[in-house]
This record gives structure tokens, C-alpha cells and sequence, in this order.
């Protein structure tokens, strides 16, 4: 079957860096989103990785490793504002999100 | 670009009575739209997929007959919940996806709730 692990709440202080990690299995692969959803509020995309390696956009990067089934999210000095919930997404063979459940980010002063 | 809207944010209405919601796309033509439904603390659950011109596909377990979903244009998609019940009440999110499929750009989502 399908899936997709990520850890359900990780804690962080204000400034400090945090890596979310996802894992998945999936029918075939066209790629890993992650998105950032504030409580209430619909997703909003953050990174798309296809190949190997790592992306890096501002505070956020995000990593992928197809051989390992893996990625991760890297947020860099952390603000309040990213407390919210990181979902991570892969895309199968028949370009249909898988989704995982989601990481709550709790940011502490 | 690539903004999508949902209209209404939020609807309260009484059991046994049918909801619309409409998604469009505002700046890029969608050609496959996505329907989504979130209760709290949970991850977004696909309910349906539609292609312009043609029939949704549903999720197992998703009643098609209750959840009526229309995409008859490339910028316009709506989901009717009909005989609408309190375990109805949901968060429920649209997306959109150009020819290439790689990005969805989500709608702001349509609160439901059923009394």
C-alpha cells in the first residue's frame, strides 16, 4: 500500500533550526510537496523535489532522497509565525497526492 | 498567479437541506480540480478528482450520489453536498492543478456546518 510517515508534533525555540522528516512508499513517483497549513486555513505550497538533493528557498529547504524514501523540511530561524502544520505529499504514477498525516510545529519564544 | 477561490468561507445550514461550493480558477485554466474534506486535527482526505468536460472520480468510500461534483468549464468546479447532516460538517478545500500536474494551488477552503 500507500504511506506516508511523518512525525504528529515537534517542538522548537525562536531562532533555532528545525528538520521535519518524511518518509514514504508509493506506487511509482513524480515527485515530494511540502506544504504549510495555519490552523483554519487551506495548505499553501512551500517546495516541490523531483530529484535527488536539496532545495534551498529562503529560511526554507527541503531535501529528497529517492533511493531512501525520504525527505525532509529545514526551517531556518524560526519565527512565531511558523507554528503550523507541515504536510508532507508525495506524487505516484498516476500523479495522485498521497498525503501525510501532518507535523504541528510548536514555536516557544 | 495560479489563485484559486472558494466561495462561500463558511455556510450554516440546517440538516436535510443541500450545499454548493464553488471553486474557480482565477488566472490559469485548471484542468483537473481536486476536492478535499478536513475534520479537525486530521490531514486533508481526497474525496474526489474531476476532469473538465468529464465525470468525477471518487475516493473509496466517498457516496457520489451525495457529494454531486460538476467541473464543466476549465476555470469553475462545485461540489454540491446534498441532504446535508451534522457529520457533514467539515472543512472542505479545493485544488487545482494545470496541464503539467505538479503543483496544486489550493482554494482557501469552505467551512460546513450542519446543525
Amino acid at each position: 500500500g500507500q504511506n506516508i510517515d511523518q512525525p504528529t508534533e515537534m517542538t522548537a525555540t525562536e531562532g533555532a533550526i528545525v528538520q521535519i522528516n518524511c518518509t514514504y512508499q508509493t506506487s511509482g513517483f513524480n515527485g515530494l510537496f511540502w506544504y504549510q497549513q495555519h490552523a483554519g486555513e487551506a495548505p499553501t505550497f512551500l517546495s516541490y523535489n523531483v530529484l535527488d538533493g536539496l532545495e534551498e528557498k529562503g529560511r526554507f529547504s527541503s531535501f529528497l532522497s529517492r533511493s531512501k524514501g525520504y525527505s525532509y523540511l529545514l526551517l531556518k530561524e524560526l519565527q512565531m509565525k511558523d507554528s503550523a502544520s507541515y504536510l508532507c505529499a508525495a506524487l505516484d504514477s498516476n500523479y495522485q497526492l498521497i498525503w501525510g498525516a501532518g507535523t504541528k510545529l510548536i514555536i516557544k519564544p | 498567479g495560479a489563485v484559486v477561490s472558494q466561495h462561500p468561507s463558511w455556510v450554516i445550514c440546517k440538516s436535510g437541506t443541500s450545499v454548493k461550493i464553488e471553486c474557480r480558477s482565477l488566472d490559469f485554466q485548471a484542468t483537473t480540480m481536486f476536492w478535499y474534506r478536513q475534520f479537525p486535527k486530521q490531514s486533508l482526505m481526497l474525496m474526489a478528482t474531476s476532469n473538465e468536460g468529464s465525470k468525477a472520480t471518487y475516493e473509496q468510500g466517498v457516496e457520489k450520489d451525495k457529494f454531486l461534483i460538476n467541473h464543466a468549464s476549465l476555470t469553475l468546479s462545485t461540489l454540491t453536498v446534498t441532504s446535508a447532516h451534522p457529520e457533514d460538517s467539515s472543512f472542505y478545500i479545493c485544488s487545482a492543478t494545470e496541464r503539467d500536474y505538479n503543483e496544486q494551488f489550493f482554494g482557501p477552503g469552505t467551512r460546513l456546518t450542519v446543525l
